[in-house]
């Protein structure tokens, strides 16, 4: 069964400081990856999604992601984070297209500090 | 696009109530998929649909639980006699569905409807 793990429960950044935010999967092959955020209370929004090709990908907000084959991961990158970055992130993959079932990482909670 | 949207935002009942959730996808999205989130956790998948039928339902789905999408637009989430572990965050997503290579997009999520079970 495909499996996501995000090590980091709550990763606190300065304003104005660089972000990555890991996230590793199990499946065997290339599954469809995905980064999400959360703000309290609210739903999910989509950041980025990666399906094939140019292993960087570009997303919303200033966000991207690296699809490393050999390591399995899919880690979130930012190089500037601003307070409005803090929520809840959640990685997910889904193994046979982006509109089947995903399945989710437990998620990273960043705090932002001045 | 108007956005997934789901009522009610919040539902306090108590235990042992029926109570019913709706979710209203994107028009035209094919696929719209029904998710459970407790607190610090990752939303988990219940149920979905393309169209009118529902492909996938997953263990946490007990019988208490029922899902319907009866004419492929908008789509119902019951649960009977509630318990308090059913308290969490019901989130609903709709995705296209791409036709000429299957693979299809990305889901589009609602803001969720939180459940509490006194």
């Amino acid at each position: 069964a495909q499996s996501v793990t995000q090590p980091d429960i709550h990763i606190t950044v300065s304003e104005g400081a660089s972000l990555e935010l890991r996230c590793n999967y199990s499946y065997g092959a290339t599954p469809y990856l995905f980064w999400y955020v959360q703000s309290p209370g609210q739903g999910l929004q989509l950041l980025l999604k990666y399906f094939s090709g140019d292993t960087l990908v570009q997303g919303i907000k200033g966000f991207e992601a690296e699809f490393k084959r050999s390591q399995s991961s899919f880690n979130l990158r930012k190089p500037s984070v601003h307070w409005s970055d803090a929520a809840e992130y959640f990685c997910a993959v889904a193994p046979y297209s982006g509109n089947t079932p995903l399945v989710f990482g437990k998620g990273t909670r960043l705090s932002v500090i001045a | 696009d108007t956005g997934v949207s789901q009522d009610p935002r919040h539902k306090i009942t108590k235990r042992g109530q029926n109570v019913t959730f709706r979710c209203d996808p994107i028009s035209e999205h094919n696929r719209l998929y029904w998710y459970r989130q407790t607190l610090g956790q990752g939303p988990e998948f219940l149920t979905y649909f393309q169209n009118e039928a529902q492909l996938e339902k997953s263990r946490l789905l007990s019988d208490r639980f029922s899902a319907e999408r009866p004419k492929g637009s908008f789509s119902t989430l019951e649960i009977q006699r509630t318990e308090q572990g059913d308290s969490a965050m019901y989130l609903c997503a709709s995705s296209p569905l791409e036709v000429t290579s299957g693979r299809g997009k990305a889901q589009f999520f609602g803001p969720g409807t939180r459940l509490t079970v006194l």
